[in-house]
């Protein structure tokens, strides 16, 4: 199978850090994708990985290790507004169009 | 621009209706998607175009018909939806490059079926 699994539900407040794992069957495997959806609004694109390591953006990190069949997203420096939504997705074998979700973690930051 | 838009934004139609989603992006992309979103799931992909052939269709029922005008435009037409079919219509657009393609998501339409 080609299945990603993740928390649902993630709470963490104001200025601390969060990792949202995701794992994932390794059957066809290219890499790994994470998007932010807040309520109401439209997926966003965030980071994808393909090659073991840490990718950084601003406060968004994403990390994929192969041998582990894991990847996570850290968030740091919480804000408000990163209560979200946030997927994890990865390209089809066979056919890279398709994308297999996760079924989301809800992240809620709190004062 | 890295924009896709979407019209309308809200739309509520009977189930006898006929009604038509919109979707434009100018990035120059050659692949663009409708997806279907419940609330608290994942988007399940519809269909696929890509150089404006029909590249993906996911067993999506009849009453819903995709058309790709252009590069640039996809739309979506309904007619005698059912109340099950109520849900965030999202259109996304990306490069067509393969696994490491990124999708750019429109801000969706938020269907209700009467």
């Amino acid at each position: 199978g080609q299945s990603l699994e993740q928390p649902s539900e993630v709470t963490a407040v104001e200025g601390a850090i969060v990792q949202i794992n995701c794992t994932y069957q390794t059957s066809g495997f290219y890499g790994l994708s994470w998007y932010q959806q807040h309520d109401g609004g439209a997926p966003t694109f965030l980071s994808y990985n393909a090659l073991d390591g840490l990718e950084e953006t601003g406060r968004f990190s994403s990390f994929l290790s192969r041998s582990d069949s894991y990847g996570y997203l850290l968030l740091q420096e919480l804000q408000m507004k990163d209560s979200a939504s946030y997927f994890c997705a990865r390209p089809i074998a066979g056919n890279n169009r398709k994308l297999i979700w996760g079924l989301g973690t809800s992240l809620a930051v709190n004062p | 621009d890295t924009e896709v838009t979407q019209t309308p934004k809200h739309l509520v139609m009977g189930m006898t209706n006929k009604k038509s989603l919109k979707c434009e992006q100018h990035m120059g992309h050659r692949a663009m998607y409708w997806y279907k979103q419940k609330a608290k799931k994942p988007p399940e992909l519809m269909f696929v175009y890509s150089y404006e052939k029909l590249s993906i269709n996911e067993s999506v029922p009849s009453r819903f018909s995709p058309e790709c005008p252009n590069s640039s435009l996809l739309n979506l037409h309904l007619h005698a939806l059912q109340p099950e079919d109520s849900a965030l219509y999202l259109c996304a657009s990306s490069q067509d490059l393969g696994a490491a393609d990124t999708q750019y998501f429109g801000p969706g339409t938020r269907l209700t079926v009467l």
